[in-house]
């Protein structure tokens, strides 16, 4: 059965910093893997989705890798702000067992950036 | 600018009532999840269909909870009788499928349901 495993479950950095988010999953037989955001009361907001043959994905100050074979992926964001202040979720899709794939999710990196 | 809509957005009922939520997925997405966030579990896939087909619903409590898809646009989710540890947030969400060139999942608002 598929885990999925953040450390740390917070975080708290001063503004300007490069911060690492990790990810780590226990079955590497998978599709791809996405990360998201979610704000307080809100939805999740897709950043970046790396499919299982690429290594990283970049989106401005984000930048995502991915070692599937050690089953590990990272979220590297660049020059933090506060506004980069919510909910990181890292989801991996599997490759299906007797069923189609579906998402399973990690409990999420909560990060806040001080002014 | 197409969205994933769901409502209600809030719902207190009491216990033993019957509770629907609602979700209009994006125009041409043939993949809706319902998902259910709480606290202590996380995001947990309760059912999964792919064109309106239903393909997982293991995560499901299926003596209380139905989910169904009368048509392209509208997924449903009924809890019959409500139980307060139904308590949650949940998410409906809707994406391309696999085997898609850009598959990303988009997540709607989320119903915060309250049962008393």
């Amino acid at each position: 059965k598929q885990e999925v495993t953040q450390i740390p479950a917070a975080l708290s950095v001063p503004e300007g910093e490069n911060l690492v988010l990790n990810c780590s999953f226990t079955d590497s037989a998978i599709y791809n893997l996405q990360w998201f955001r979610q704000d307080p009361g809100k939805g999740l907001t897709s950043l970046l989705l790396i499919q299982s043959s690429q290594r990283e994905q970049t989106s401005g100050r984000l930048n995502a890798s991915l070692d599937k074979s050690s089953g590990r992926s990272t979220l590297y964001i660049a020059a933090s702000q506060p506004g980069d202040s919510a909910t990181y979720l890292c989801a991996v899709r599997s490759r299906p067992r007797g069923s189609q794939g579906n998402l399973i999710f990690g409990k999420g990196t909560k990060l806040s950036v001080k002014p | 600018d197409a969205r994933v809509t769901q409502t209600p957005r809030h719902k207190v009922t009491e216990m033993g009532q019957e509770v629907t939520m609602r979700c209009q997925p994006i125009l041409g997405h043939n993949t809706v999840f319902w998902y259910r966030q709480t606290m202590m579990q996380g995001l947990e896939l309760l059912a999964y269909f792919r064109n309106r087909a239903p393909l997982d619903d293991s995560g499901m409590p299926k003596d209380r909870f139905s989910a169904e898809m009368p048509d392209a646009t509208l997924a449903t989710l009924k809890i019959q009788p409500s139980e307060p540890r139904d308590s949650a947030v949940y998410f409906c969400a809707s994406g391309l499928g696999q085997g898609a060139i850009d598959e990303k999942l988009f997540f709607g608002s989320g119903t915060q349901l309250s049962v008393l």
